[in-house]
């Protein structure tokens, strides 16, 4: 059974440009999230959607950033235009409905911005 | 939004001992909670659930203090496997908060 999967694993990239990153949940799970993991921050959870629509994104900490779940098997995080800060670890979780339900991470996208 | 606070440690501890720690939050309506475990450089993979009854899987046993608001976990016999970091995970029902970890060392 397939994991939550991301793409690129890797980015590296000059500041100013867009970088977008790609997340495909786990089949049937209905919400899906977007982390960021930096050494002085931890994880914070950046936005999250239920049923492809996004429930609150007050996580995410620019206008720069953005994210769209156009179906129930795709989601992207998109930053424009990239800076320095926005170098971490960025994180995809996908889980069932319902607050007791667990989050099944991906391997992250580790993003270095030049 | 309120916060989840662990030690970050390190904790070095001997291989075959016992450790615990522990994870407070604020928010006295979070709703549920859970353990993660992170490697180095890997994602967080979950390790176990914390209901209010408290609840054992093997050698891990977790526990749910609503009155005092903090949340534990137990490690039996540890194992030089068990080096990692440990986050608490607290749903509020409207956001999710993770701690930032304690890290474990288990020392041969």
């Amino acid at each position: 059974d397939a994991g939550v999967i991301q793409s690129p694993r890797h980015e590296v990239t000059e500041m100013g440009q867009e970088v977008t990153l790609r997340c495909k949940p786990i089949s049937g799970h209905n919400s899906l999230f977007w982390y960021r993991q930096t050494m002085m921050r931890g994880l914070e959870l950046l936005i999250y959607f239920n049923n492809n629509v996004p429930i609150d994104d007050s996580g995410m900490p620019e206008d720069r950033f953005s994210a769209k779940m156009p179906n129930a098997s795709f989601s992207t995080l998109k930053i424009q235009p990239s800076e320095p800060r926005d170098s971490a670890v960025y994180f995809c979780a996908s889980s069932g409905t319902g607050n007791n339900q667990p989050q099944h991470f991906g391997d992250g996208t580790r993003l270095s911005i030049l | 939004r309120k916060e989840v606070e662990q030690d970050p440690g390190p904790f070095n501890v001997p291989e075959g001992a016992t450790v615990a720690f522990n994870c407070t939050y604020s928010n006295s309506a979070s709703q549920s909670f859970f353990w993660y475990r992170q490697d180095c450089r890997k994602e967080p993979k979950l390790l176990m659930s914390v209901y209010s009854s408290g609840n054992e899987d093997g050698r891990f046993t977790a526990q749910l203090n609503r009155a005092s608001q903090y949340i534990s976990l137990l490690i039996r016999d540890s194992k030089l496997s068990d080096s990692a970091t440990y986050l608490c995970v607290v749903n509020m029902g409207s956001w999710i908060i993770f701690g930032k970890g304690t890290r474990l060392h288990i020392l041969p």
